[in-house]
């Protein structure tokens, strides 16, 4: 089974709203990553959060990780229609082994 | 920047023929992944390599093979390709192959008929 799930599986909303977007894993971590996918093309990494870290910020993203529950979120700001896309957790576990495990994904679509 | 290249760009193939796909890492980055994504699902991790050795299998296939030779490239050879093997191939790039981001091709839309 996946490492990571994300909730929910998809969200449409407003230009200008917020977004938020959640995933949950099993395992224990190394770090956590975000990465977008725009249909049928690569992923690209958003922003990387440490296993020791609580929140980080990059533009108009915000994660926040708490390993208690072993979750994190992903808020986008003032959305654009632009941010339409899939938005994938990745999770590095500390085996020690060199495998990132995605999540299922959420589909963000962003109304003009 | 360079980034990560693979090909083909896409692949048509018959049940039971073999593929080879290619996946030349950025420039000093020493781990390679292989992603499998089918239609509307999240991609699943096949395999990897640090410094052309694998480092950790995922949920390969016995009929899929991996290699990454001594200038970094790697390629996945496929064979006895079924209906279900169509799907899109990622390969990542990462520099540490620990705690660091992964970089993606464009990935090989493979089509098995």
């Amino acid at each position: 089974s996946q490492q990571g799930e994300e909730d929910p599986q998809a969200l449409s909303i407003q230009e200008g709203e917020n977004a938020t977007m959640n995933c949950s894993y099993k395992t224990s971590i190394n770090n956590l990553q975000w990465y977008r996918q725009n249909s049928g093309r690569g992923l690209v990494h958003l922003i990387l959060i440490r296993s020791n870290e609580r929140e980080k910020h990059s533009g108009r993203l915000r994660v926040t990780l708490d390993t208690s529950k072993k979750s994190s979120s992903l808020l986008i700001t003032a959305s654009r229609a632009a941010d339409t896309a899939s938005y994938f957790c990745a999770t590095l576990t500390t085996s020690g082994t060199y495998k990132y495990i995605f999540g299922t994904g959420t589909r963000l679509k962003v109304l003009a | 920047a360079a980034g990560v290249i693979q090909s083909p760009r896409h692949l048509i193939k018959e049940k039971r023929e073999t593929a080879t796909l290619k996946c030349y890492p950025i420039p000093r980055h020493d781990t390679v992944y292989w992603y499998q994504q089918g239609p509307g699902q999240d991609p699943q991790f096949l395999i990897s390599f640090y410094e052309k050795m694998q480092s950790d299998k995922g949920s390969i296939p016995d009929r899929f093979s991996a290699q990454q030779f001594s200038d970094y490239h790697s390629e996945l050879n496929m064979s006895s390709l079924e209906l279900g093997d169509s799907a899109l191939y990622f390969c990542a790039s990462s520099r540490t192959g620990l705690g660091e981001k992964l970089f993606f091709g464009s990935g090989t839309q493979l089509s098995v008929l």
